[in-house]
């Protein structure tokens, strides 16, 4: 299993600013992942994030709007850039671990992000 | 039409009820069949998972699949509170793009005391 946490746990942001959300795990992982959990919608997957390149972005997502950082194998951040209130959301960092079997992420307990 | 359909609820049972929580899905390339459950305030977490068709129990909870019909449902026996949460499917392929889990809407659960 893994232990994940992520920063900073809810934030009330106005629109046209950026936040970066930063996800820490107990032990080192090969893939990350970033996902939006927004009411009255399905999990989505923003991007994996990749140690050593750049993260890949899943269809409706860009660099520019959700740009990631993955500098080790424990840690990686998610940046939400010039935000509007369509981007109000729970997002949430989840691993897969050495051993786990594809189906079984762990996830963070995700950070709510309201824009006004 | 979405690849996984889930009615989101919400369900309101007693303690004690046998609960129902199905997902049908489209994409006749799944193969594993995931259900999460998140509390309030907490990421998903799995409570169990399905290779291809058939039953898998773990304690009070059985999931169910029937590839036939693309039809895959979570049985709670004896109920209790603590199982109020949202329920969540997930559902994958074996390889390349099929791999990416795809998700429902998560079905919200209460049992009342």
């Amino acid at each position: 299993s893994a232990v994940i946490s992520q920063k900073p746990s809810r934030d009330i942001c106005q629109r046209g600013t950026s936040l970066t959300i930063q996800c820490q795990v107990d032990s080192q992982v090969t893939m990350m992942f970033w996902y939006r959990q927004q009411p009255g919608q399905s999990l989505t997957l923003i991007a994996t994030a990749n140690q050593g390149s750049e993260a890949t972005y899943e269809s409706g997502f860009v660099i520019d709007k959700f740009p990631i950082s993955r500098p080790n194998l424990t840690f990686s951040t998610l940046t939400v850039s010039n935000m509007s209130p369509e981007d109000s959301s729970i997002y949430l960092c989840s691993v897969y671990t050495a051993g786990s079997s594809y189906n079984e992420q762990f996830f963070g307990p995700g950070t709510r992000l309201t824009v006004l | 039409q979405k690849e996984v359909e889930q009615d989101p609820g919400p369900l309101s049972v007693p303690e004690g009820a046998i609960v129902s929580l199905n997902c049908t899905y489209s994409n006749s390339a799944f193969q594993y069949f995931m259900w999460y459950r998140q509390y309030s305030r907490k990421g998903p977490e799995l409570l169990m998972y399905t290779y291809s068709s058939g039953n898998k129990e773990d304690g009070r909870f059985t999931a169910q699949v029937d590839k036939s019909s693309k039809y895959i449902s979570l049985f709670i026996r004896d109920s209790q509170p603590s199982d109020s949460a949202t329920y969540l499917c997930a559902m994958r392929g074996n390889a390349g793009n099929n791999r990416k889990l795809i998700w429902g809407l998560g079905t919200s659960l209460a049992v009342n005391p």
